[in-house]
């Protein structure tokens, strides 16, 4: 079964400044999509970001980008100039084509400090 | 364009009832996945219908049922609600079952 793990509960960062958050993946398939979704305090899920496995490039929007290494299963986000918009739960998720059924981590809180 | 919309937004029920939440997809979406996530939880797939047809459901039991409608709107039913069924329950729908999939806001139920 596929597994995402996120191992940072919680993360603080200052405004502008950058952070990181970390996600692994377990998982045996060789082609999959990998996802970054942020959740604020009103409960949507919203999409920040995607990778398809079989792009050697890392995706990036705005000022949100990833640092996807396939070998190791590691699938980690970025951001940059970080926002007080920024503070929300972010989950790292993956699936194997099908967008609709997703495995997801366990989510980082993500706080951001004048 | 209307987005995923959930109701209701807030329910409290007790212990062996049961429940029904409902899901209006965005338009044009065939595609709706269910999700629960319990407190400081990721969400965590129930299923999906796709074109009123179950399409993978993830580790739930049956007293979790489903339907979709020929709108494409959906419902999760639970029966015999236990203690811990207390969660947000999430609805997304996508344009097709390969596709972005866009969540609702979700219902919190609360079963006490």
């Amino acid at each position: 079964a596929q597994t995402v793990t996120q191992s940072q509960p919680e993360m603080s960062v200052q405004e502008a400044e950058t952070v990181t958050l970390s996600c692994t993946y377990d998982t045996s398939e060789s082609d999959y999509y990998l996802f970054w979704y942020k959740q604020p305090p009103s409960r949507q899920m919203i999409l920040v970001i995607r990778q398809e496995a079989y792009k050697q490039q890392n995706a990036t929007e705005n000022r949100f980008s990833v640092n996807f290494q396939k070998a190791a299963k590691s699938f980690s986000l970025k951001i940059s100039d970080s926002q007080l918009g920024d503070a929300a739960m972010y989950f790292c998720a993956y699936n194997t084509g099908t967008a609709s059924k997703l495995t997801f981590g366990t989510g980082t809180r993500l706080q951001v400090t004048l | 364009e209307t987005g995923v919309t959930q109701s209701p937004t807030h329910l409290i029920k007790t212990r062996g009832q049961q429940v029904t939440l409902r899901c209006s997809s965005q338009s044009g979406h065939n595609t709706v996945s269910w999700y629960q996530q319990a407190l400081g939880q990721g969400p965590q797939f129930i299923f999906q219908y796709y074109r009123e047809e179950e399409n993978g459901r993830g580790n739930f039991p049956p007293r979790f049922s489903g339907l979709q409608f020929p709108n494409y709107s959906s419902e999760l039913n639970v029966n015999a609600l236990e203690l811990d069924d207390s969660a947000l329950y999430l609805c997304a729908s996508s344009l097709f079952v390969d596709t972005e999939a866009f969540f609702g806001q979700g219902t919190r139920l609360t079963v006490v």
